[in-house]
């Protein structure tokens, strides 16, 4: 079966710090995979998606980077926090087949001070 | 533009009863919506899903029912029970957007009562 492990769990760094926060996948090959933010009270924002080894859009510009180093490794990057970036940041995966749902990890809580 | 819209942030429902959850869309060009639960500090779990092709879906005590002329769908669940006290997102994808992204609504807390 598959499953996705997503860490630190929580997080808290100073304005101005780097952030590296690292998403795997077990259990299936060559899947899409994703970095939501959900900002206090609100919604899933998506902020980058890829299709493969190297391949990531970015559907809001900001403070953040993804890379996708191995198939099944995607990591959420930033070389100096903000404020703004505090949130709650979810790594998810799926096929890349229609009507396939996203599968999520436990996501990372970051808190920038 | 907000494509998916959860009009109510909160809804509180008495143990037992049936809980409805409301999701409207404005693109015609959605054909696959998506349920799913969220627990604070925890991922989204995906709940159940429907395809433009039905009008109702069934899993267990989810029900999910797409009104496509109204742009609406929504999620029943019967009988209600403490453990699905949760925020319920709903989501939409297109056949036409070759990577399925997924679009979401920003969410309805489902609180039930003892």
């Amino acid at each position: 079966s598959q499953t996705i492990h997503q860490w630190p769990a929580t997080l808290v760094q100073p304005v101005g710090s780097p952030l590296s926060l690292e998403c795997t996948v077990e259990g299936t090959s060559n899947p899409n995979l994703y970095w939501y933010r959900q900002a206090a009270g609100r919604g899933l924002q998506l902020l980058f998606y890829s299709v493969g080894i190297g391949q990531i859009s970015s559907e809001v510009p900001q403070n953040l980077s993804a890379s996708r180093p191995q198939d099944r490794q995607f990591i959420l990057s930033s070389k100096k926090l903000l404020l703004s970036d505090s949130g709650f940041y979810l790594c998810a995966w799926s096929v890349l087949v229609v009507a396939s749902p996203l599968h999520f990890g436990n996501g990372t809580r970051l808190t920038v001070t | 533009d907000q494509q998916v819209k959860q009009n109510s942030p909160s809804l509180s429902v008495q143990e037992g009863r049936i809980s409805i959850l409301n999701c409207d869309y404005t693109n015609s060009m959605f054909d696959y919506f998506l349920w799913y639960k969220k627990y604070p500090a925890e991922g989204p779990t995906f709940l159940i899903s429907i395809s433009s092709i039905k009008d109702k879906n069934e899993d267990g005590r989810f029900t999910v029912f797409l009104n496509k002329s109204a742009k609406h769908l929504s999620l029943h669940i019967v009988p209600s029970q403490p453990g699905d006290s949760a925020v319920y997102f709903c989501a939409a994808s297109a056949v036409e957007d070759s990577n399925y992204q997924l679009i979401w609504g920003a969410g309805t807390k489902l609180i039930i009562k003892p």
